[in-house]
């Protein structure tokens, strides 16, 4: 059936550095990669998404980008923060739906 | 603006009870509506998805149902619940046509 990988499950990285998150999806049809924010106890909250027919999509300093060769696409967070610290969960379309494929979350610590 | 709203917030119910989970949207209609289970500490699970009143497609076998009697409600059932049901179940949205998913606050539920 239709899979979106994620990784890293869980990631540390100290104030003010980079954090990466990558996915796989395996639905070639996928037009719509979002990406949420959970804290915890908390609703998923969106916090940037990208179409298919774009590379690259920047929000201060979130941003993310999309192979879809590869069948990948990534969220980049720069000058992390302690706030950024949550769960981060990718998605992907299902093909011919609205509905998503959501990936398996990535725990983001940020070390002040 | 458009506004999501669940209710209960938490809930502790027996093995064998029966259980129902309302959702509404305001600010927006002919929303599709989604209800998704979060098991501690693991990613979404989509359950249902519907996109208009009486429409519902189930995601996965289970003991639990779903109904839209109104064009902004959302509902989900169980006749009699099992401790795997234990979870967070969170109500979503999204605008017809478009792909955007907006998440409700919740409902922690506690199978006991």
């Amino acid at each position: 059936g239709e899979n979106v990988e994620q990784h890293p499950s869980t990631l540390s990285v100290q104030e003010g550095d980079s954090a990466v998150i990558k996915c796989t999806y395996s639905d070639s049809a996928s037009n719509y990669f979002p990406w949420y924010k959970q804290e915890l106890g908390k609703r998923p909250q969106l916090i940037i998404d990208i179409r298919s027919n774009v590379g690259e999509k920047k929000d201060q300093r979130i941003a993310v980008t999309l192979n879809k060769t590869a069948k990948h696409f990534s969220l980049h967070i720069t000058e992390t923060q302690p706030e950024d610290s949550a769960v981060y969960f990718c998605a992907a379309s299902y093909s011919g739906t609205y509905k998503y494929i959501f990936g398996t979350g990535t725990r983001l610590k940020v070390l002040a | 603006s458009q506004t999501i709203h669940q209710w209960p917030a938490t809930l502790v119910q027996p093995v064998g009870s029966p259980l129902s989970l309302e959702c509404t949207v305001e600010g927006t209609s002919n929303p599709n509506l989604y209800w998704y289970r979060q098991a501690a500490g693991r990613g979404l699970q989509l359950l249902f998805y519907s996109v208009g009143i009486g429409q519902i497609s189930s995601e996965v076998p289970q003991n639990l149902s779903a109904s839209r009697p109104q064009d902004r409600q959302f509902i989900l059932s169980s006749k009699k619940l099992l401790l795997s049901d234990s979870g967070f179940y969170l109500c979503a949205w999204s605008q017809g046509l478009s792909y955007e998913q907006y998440f409700g606050p919740g409902t922690r539920l506690t199978v006991t």
